[in-house]
């Protein structure tokens, strides 16, 4: 399977700082990548579906101007929470399509934002 | 809107015994279903996927069902491990994406040595 690196794997930061978070695919070139967040024994809940040169596409609900998303090239997609606060804190997950006409997603191991 | 459900409860089961996990959906019908496994602090790994016209599919001790009448599918571990033990997660395709997932909660499953 691909394999997903993700940096850093956990990040504590103060109330109203940003965080940037990175995520790496490592052994294919990734057109799409994704980003989720996870509570604790909660589902999955997908943020936005990002695309190499393109805008991301944001779901229903997530702040576009909050979680700022760069797929600046077809292995690095960055997530940046700005303005973090204490409801932010989660594990961030993100992962990667191989190639159109598949299905599988391939994970990175996730980040832990905990916000003071 | 689409849902899936999987029990929440922990499943313990007896290490060498068949575990199986259940998944229920409603108001869709997925293309195909995927099981994931989680493990505690880490992110899903694949395990399986099967496809709508798919009855069945099988990867070493693993083994998921796929039941389009009833809207469920069941992910079997056969002689498991305690190895096996993490969470488990089922995931469908949404109905307005054909690569984006919806997913399910999570069974946490236990084998006991």
């Amino acid at each position: 399977g691909a394999v997903v690196s993700q940096h850093p794997s956990w990040v504590i930061c103060k109330s109203g700082t940003s965080v940037k978070i990175e995520c790496r695919s490592l052994d294919f070139q990734a057109t799409t990548m994704f980003w989720y967040r996870q509570f604790p024994k909660q589902s999955l809940m997908l943020m936005a579906t990002s695309n190499e040169g393109s805008k991301a596409t944001y779901e229903q609900g997530v702040e576009k101007d909050k979680f700022l998303i760069n797929h600046a090239s077809l292995t690095l997609s960055t997530l940046t929470v700005t303005s973090a606060h204490p409801e932010d804190s989660s594990f961030y997950i993100c992962s990667i399509l191989r190639g159109r006409g598949t299905d599988t997603q391939y994970f990175g191991p996730g980040t832990r934002l905990t916000v003071l | 809107s689409q849902k899936i459900e999987q029990n929440s409860e922990a499943l313990n089961i007896q290490e060498g015994k068949t575990a199986t996990l259940t998944c229920n959906y409603t108001n869709y019908s997925p293309a195909y279903l995927q099981w994931y496994r989680q493990d505690p602090g880490r992110g899903p790994v694949f395990l399986l996927l099967i496809r709508e016209n798919e009855k069945e599919k099988r990867k070493e001790r693993l083994k998921v069902t796929f039941d389009t009448t009833l809207k469920q599918s069941l992910f079997h571990i056969t002689a498991s491990q305690p190895a096996d033990s993490a969470t488990y997660l089922c995931a469908l395709n949404r109905m307005d994406s054909n690569y984006q997932l919806i997913w399910g909660a999570g069974t946490k499953l236990i084998i006991k040595p």
